[in-house]
């Protein structure tokens, strides 16, 4: 069973905008992690944030997450066709290290 | 330097065949992780590995997922009479020793069964 839901499921944009998608997961976690996964190709690590923080930026990446309502959001800023691609929230416990994924959402981005 | 390898990265096998799918890690990476990604969806954990010791195998679906590791870094997923509904992407990743870090995937092996 899956500990994220990414919403929404399916978003496109014209290049240039920014595009914003959010995860919610249900037990307590120790990292976040977001990965993006083109298509037939494996997942590639895009930013971390840990439980203590709740803002963190990474180039056009910014990401969010609020442990009290148990979710965060991705933004990318200044959208390039190259982003067209899934993205997948990712989270861990303290109590092992394996990653619980969300079904993803997959952005479409328009020239 | 070189990424996770996985090979093959397709593979068809008939309804009952058995199947064998290799992970190279990232060298001097301990922990190996094997995930199942089904069309549409996320990965899902299916074993994790440190050095040769297989410390969580909760997520393999049936006893007829096998994983193993004997060296402690290049690893095997078997899977033997496949079914239909093993299709799927297998990935393989990797990172250091005790970590909750960023865990570095291969490029997934595709697999069919007809």
């Amino acid at each position: 069973s899956q500990q994220g839901e990414e919403d929404p499921q399916a978003l496109s944009i014209q290049e240039g905008e920014n595009a914003t998608m959010n995860c919610s997961y249900k037990t307590s976690i120790n990292n976040l992690q977001w990965y993006r996964q083109n298509s037939g190709r494996g997942l590639v690590h895009l930013i971390l944030i840990r439980s203590n923080e709740r803002e963190k930026h990474s180039g056009r990446l910014r990401v969010t997450l609020d442990t009290s309502k148990k979710s965060s959001s991705l933004l990318i800023t200044a959208s390039r066709a190259a982003d067209t691609a899934s993205y997948f929230c990712a989270t861990d416990s303290s109590n092992d290290y394996k990653l619980s994924f969300g079904a993803g959402t997959t952005v479409t981005v328009r020239a | 330097g070189a990424g996770v390898s996985q090979s093959p990265r397709y593979k068809v096998a008939k309804r009952g065949q058995d199947v064998a799918l290799r992970c190279d890690p990232i060298s001097g990476h301990v922990s190996l992780f094997w995930y199942q990604q089904a069309l549409g969806q996320g990965p899902e954990f299916l074993t994790y590995f440190q050095n040769e010791a297989q410390l969580d195998k909760s997520g393999l679906p049936s006893d007829r997922f096998f994983a193993e590791r004997p060296e402690g870094s290049v690893s095997t997923l078997k899977i033997q009479r496949t079914q239909q509904e093993d299709s799927a992407v297998y990935l393989c990743a990797s990172n250091e020793a005790g970590s909750w870090e960023t865990q570095y995937f291969g490029p997934g092996t595709r697999l069919l069964v007809l």
